[in-house]
């Protein structure tokens, strides 16, 4: 089975603080994302990354960064968080291109709940 | 630009009772369409996909989505609803990969509730 991890389930800070949250996975695959998930909202990509120290910004990048050096981690750094920045923090991964029936699927991790204050 | 709408934020039924989650998109061109769940306090897991063939889609769990292009909805139906389906649920359409990868938009979710 796929598994995805994430550091923390939840996790509390400051207004300023540099957060990072980190995810890890064990297959392989050479793609992976970040999300915010907000009521209402749904899930919305903040960026992703096809392969190591590549990536690309998704839908709401402002005030996200990330850093992939290893290709089973994927870091989401919030430079200086901010109250708005309140939110679940959803990591997922995907096999490359080509390899296979399950090319399209993406795997969850079980979030992070990051609160700001 | 792709968009998927779940008009129902929320849909409560009965144990056993069956039950639709709606699911529309748009998009110009051919998509693919997924429907996730989310067990409360978890991430996300694949219930089914439609990638292309038969529109009627089987996945985990006793559900099932019938994809219809003319009206470009993708529904995700349960004969007979159990407490353990109590969740939210996610439609998403990726409409092919760019840079590598196949990116989602999701749906804003809908949440059941199975009522004893």
């Amino acid at each position: 089975d796929v598994k995805v991890t994430q550091s923390s389930r939840y996790l509390v800070k400051r207004t300023g603080e540099k957060v990072f949250l980190e995810c890890v996975q064990d297959m392989d695959h050479e793609n992976m994302f970040w999300y915010r998930q907000d009521p209402g909202l749904g899930l919305r990509l903040i960026y992703f990354s096809y392969d190591v120290k590549m990536k690309e910004k998704g839908d709401i990048p402002e005030g996200y960064s990330v850093s992939r050096e290893k290709k089973e981690r994927f870091s989401l750094i919030l430079e200086s968080a901010s109250t708005n920045q309140t939110s679940m923090y959803l990591c997922a991964s995907s096999p490359a291109l080509g390899s296979g029936p399950y090319q399209e699927t993406q795997y969850f991790g079980p979030g992070t709940r990051l609160l700001v204050l | 630009a792709q968009s998927v709408t779940q008009l129902d934020s929320q849909v409560p039924v009965f144990e056993e009772a069956p039950v639709e989650l709606r699911c529309n998109y748009s998009s110009s061109v051919s998509v693919y369409l997924f429907w996730y769940v989310q067990y409360p306090n978890q991430g996300l897991q694949l219930l089914l996909k439609y990638l292309s063939g038969s529109t009627l889609v089987k996945g985990i769990n006793g559900f099932e989505a019938e994809f219809n292009k003319s009206q470009t909805s993708f529904h995700l139906r349960k004969p007979s609803v159990h407490i353990s389906d109590t969740a939210e649920y996610f439609c998403a359409v990726t409409e092919g990969a760019t840079s590598g990868t196949y990116k989602y938009i999701f749906g804003t979710g809908t949440r059941l509730k199975v009522l004893a």
